[in-house]
């Protein structure tokens, strides 16, 4: 069965550190596809980035970097030089055929907070 | 380019009476979603449209819920009657057609409903 897990339920950093945010997925497919939302306190999702299972390049966008590893089964987020900004709560999410190919399942998300 | 609109984006309502819900898939979407966010159950998926067809309703959670796409540019969520356990945000999402696997889905900003 497809399932996400995100252990960390919250995390709070002081402004300017590094943070990472876990995410461990469970499929039976060999093609399947990774997503990371933010949702900030207003509330809208916000997408961040899709991978999927060919390509295990990490990925980085400006202060974003992602690490996927399949042998592990994670697709972890890191935020370097965390800020204010940053505070929100990430979901991970998965689809695979199993579920039907367009169906994300998601992961109950971390929430991050950022102090001053 | 205009993202997913959601209508309303608050609604309290008194236990018993219709409630309906709007959504305005991107312009060029195949697919539409449909969601809902509790602190309980996180994000779930309700019922999931391609081209204006319902092609997963496994989540709604019972008959008092119903959803329509009567065109590729509108789509309405019925709850009928309201319950209090229905308070939640929903969120609306839609995506493309992909021959490359699973789109990217974007979300609407939702609408937060309160039962009474």
């Amino acid at each position: 069965a497809q399932k996400v897990t995100q252990a960390q339920t919250e995390i709070s950093v002081v402004e300017k550190e590094d943070v990472t945010l876990d995410c461990v997925y469970e499929t039976r497919d060999t093609t399947y596809y990774l997503f990371w939302y933010k949702q900030p306190p207003s509330g809208e999702l916000v997408f961040l980035i899709r991978r999927n299972s060919f390509d295990e390049q990490n990925e980085i966008s400006g202060r974003y970097s992602w690490n996927f590893q399949k042998s592990t089964s994670s697709f972890n987020f890191t935020i370097t030089a965390s800020q204010v900004v940053d505070s929100a709560v990430y979901f991970c999410a998965l689809s695979d055929d199993q579920g039907g190919s367009e169906k994300l399942v998601f992961g109950k998300g971390t929430k991050l907070t950022v102090n001053p | 380019d205009a993202g997913v609109i959601q209508s309303p984006r608050h609604e309290v309502t008194e236990m018993g009476q219709e409630v309906t819900l709007r959504c305005k898939p991107i312009s060029g979407h195949d697919y539409l979603f449909w969601y809902r966010q509790t602190m309980m159950r996180g994000l779930e998926l309700l019922i999931y449209f391609n081209n204006n067809v319902p092609i997963d309703d496994s989540g709604m959670p019972e008959d008092r819920f119903s959803a329509k796409m009567p065109n590729a540019s509108f789509s309405t969520l019925k709850i009928q009657p309201s319950e209090p356990r229905d308070s939640a945000v929903y969120f609306c999402a839609s995506s493309l057609a992909s021959t490359g696997g699973t789109d990217t889905q974007y979300f609407g900003p939702g609408t937060r409903l309160t039962v009474l």
